[in-house]
């Protein structure tokens, strides 16, 4: 049974760095295929794609944010952290981590809410 | 950055069929786009439906279908259901990363 789950700050002031942790269990990192991929929806907007982690290392990123960003895995853990730099208040909204396999993404977790606010 | 587009809103009749497309600004969508559809309700997170352009997960129910029409990734609820009303996404694949749709707001009424 995959599932995940982000957790971190609930609020960050502006400027400051967000790291965010999407725990998961269910499934290796180190299958070839599988990755795991952050998605952020600012409150009744659109869902946004952010970053993405394969097993090997390989690590992909939005165009519009790849300065901001940083994916790393840690496979011991069953953990994939999502840091961002100079955070706005237009950064807030609900962090979404998700399962990749085969090009599919199938399994989300519950989100974790971030509101950036001084 | 590619931009995907979608239909901002659609309604139709329960028991009606409807087609939801997803468009790409840098061309036609193609299967090497790996078109994924999602199924969003409010306060939830996205519900998988769709991936590799028409490949159902196990959940999806068979009202659903995903195909390539007219240089578009399309997404067809067919016999639709009040419960069907929801917001619709769709996420492409463009040269490494992967893009989503502004999303279709589908009114069942």
């Amino acid at each position: 049974q995959v599932t995940l789950e982000e957790s971190g700050p609930t609020l960050v002031k502006p400027t400051q760095t967000l790291t965010l942790t999407c725990g998961f269990s269910g499934f290796s990192l180190d299958t070839s295929g599988v990755a795991v991929t952050w998605i952020r929806q600012p409150p009744g907007k659109a869902l946004e794609w952010l970053a993405l982690v394969y097993g090997n290392d390989d690590k992909r990123y939005s165009p519009s944010l790849m300065s901001r960003l940083t994916i790393t895995k840690d496979t011991s853990k069953n953990q994939v952290l999502l840091t961002m730099t100079n955070m706005d208040p237009v950064d807030t909204g609900t962090y979404f981590c998700a399962h990749v396999e085969s090009s599919s993404v199938d399994y989300w977790g519950p989100g974790t809410h971030v509101v950036v606010s001084s | 950055q590619t931009v995907v587009t979608q239909e901002s809103s659609v309604t139709v009749s329960p028991g009606g069929t409807v087609t939801l497309t997803c468009t790409s600004s840098t061309g036609t969508v193609t299967p090497s786009n790996l078109p994924n559809w999602f199924q969003q309700k409010p306060g939830q997170a996205p519900r998988p439906l769709i991936y590799r352009t028409n490949n159902k997960h196990s959940w999806t129910p068979a009202r659903f279908s995903g195909s390539l029409l007219g240089g578009k990734a399309a997404l067809t609820l067919s016999g639709v259901q009040p419960e069907d009303e929801a917001d619709y996404y769709c996420l492409l694949y463009d040269n490494g990363y992967r893009v989503f749709g502004g999303g279709t707001r589908l009114t069942v009424l």
